[in-house]
């Protein structure tokens, strides 16, 4: 896993707090994605990010603020969350082009109390 | 629009039989198609794919998938099933056409795998 890193791989947050996530990707990639994974709901895309310009948002309420500076870096910052967000949140990289097969950072469990 | 359906919620198998895991898909245009392994507390992994080419694809740890066009099915096997296989799979698809969905991957709901001494 180390292709793709997130930090921290755990978190709990109160619904007052701000935080951030980290993703890095390590394989040269062009796009970056974000995605929720709830128990006994499919994998949720979030956010979709091309040569670090969006290009998806997939409904996201707006306490979830991705940011993208560089086309290996990405971040999720989250405020004021409530309890039904709670979740792995995944971070994956891709190469748009060519292999197309995204691969997976190990996820952040977050748990907002 | 494009979707994936993993029927099983669950599959046992003894260890050393065959390993079949389900997948349907819809897409508008060309599928391209994936399947991704998921073990406890761990990010997903790639296992293999179909993009264009022949329809028997092979991938990672013996897995292999074939594409079906007709009954737009993409199921994933294993010749012979080992107790570290036991996880949770997940078919995904996006559509070929770019102008269709952009890079998006649609999951299907998953199917856990239980491997049996």
């Amino acid at each position: 896993e180390t292709g793709v890193t997130q930090t921290p791989r755990h978190l709990v947050m109160g619904m007052t707090n701000k935080k951030s996530l980290k993703c890095e990707q390590h394989l040269g990639h062009n796009a970056m994605y974000w995605y929720k994974q709830s128990a006994k709901k499919p994998l949720e895309l979030m956010f979709v990010y091309n040569f670090k310009e969006q290009t998806e948002n997939n409904s996201v309420p707006s306490r979830f603020s991705p940011e993208c500076p560089n086309s290996s870096h990405l971040f999720l910052h989250l405020h004021t969350l409530q309890p039904e967000d709670s979740a792995l949140y995944l971070c994956a990289s891709s190469q748009e082009g060519s292999s197309y097969e995204q691969y997976f950072g190990p996820g952040t469990r977050l748990t907002v109390t | 629009a494009q979707s994936v359906a993993q029927p099983e919620d669950q599959v046992n198998v003894a260890e050393g039989n065959p390993l079949t895991v389900k997948c349907t898909y819809s897409v508008s245009g060309n599928p391209y198609l994936f399947w991704y392994v998921q073990y406890p507390n761990r990010g997903l992994q790639f296992l293999l794919k179909y993009i264009t080419g022949d329809n028997l694809v092979k991938g990672s740890y013996g897995f292999e998938a074939e594409f079906n066009k007709s009954q737009t099915s993409f199921h994933l096997k294993k010749p012979s099933a080992l107790v570290s296989d036991s996880a949770l799979y997940f078919c995904a698809v996006r559509d070929g056409m770019i102008k269709a969905a952009g890079n998006k991957l649609t999951f299907g709901g998953g199917t856990r795998v239980l491997v049996k001494p």
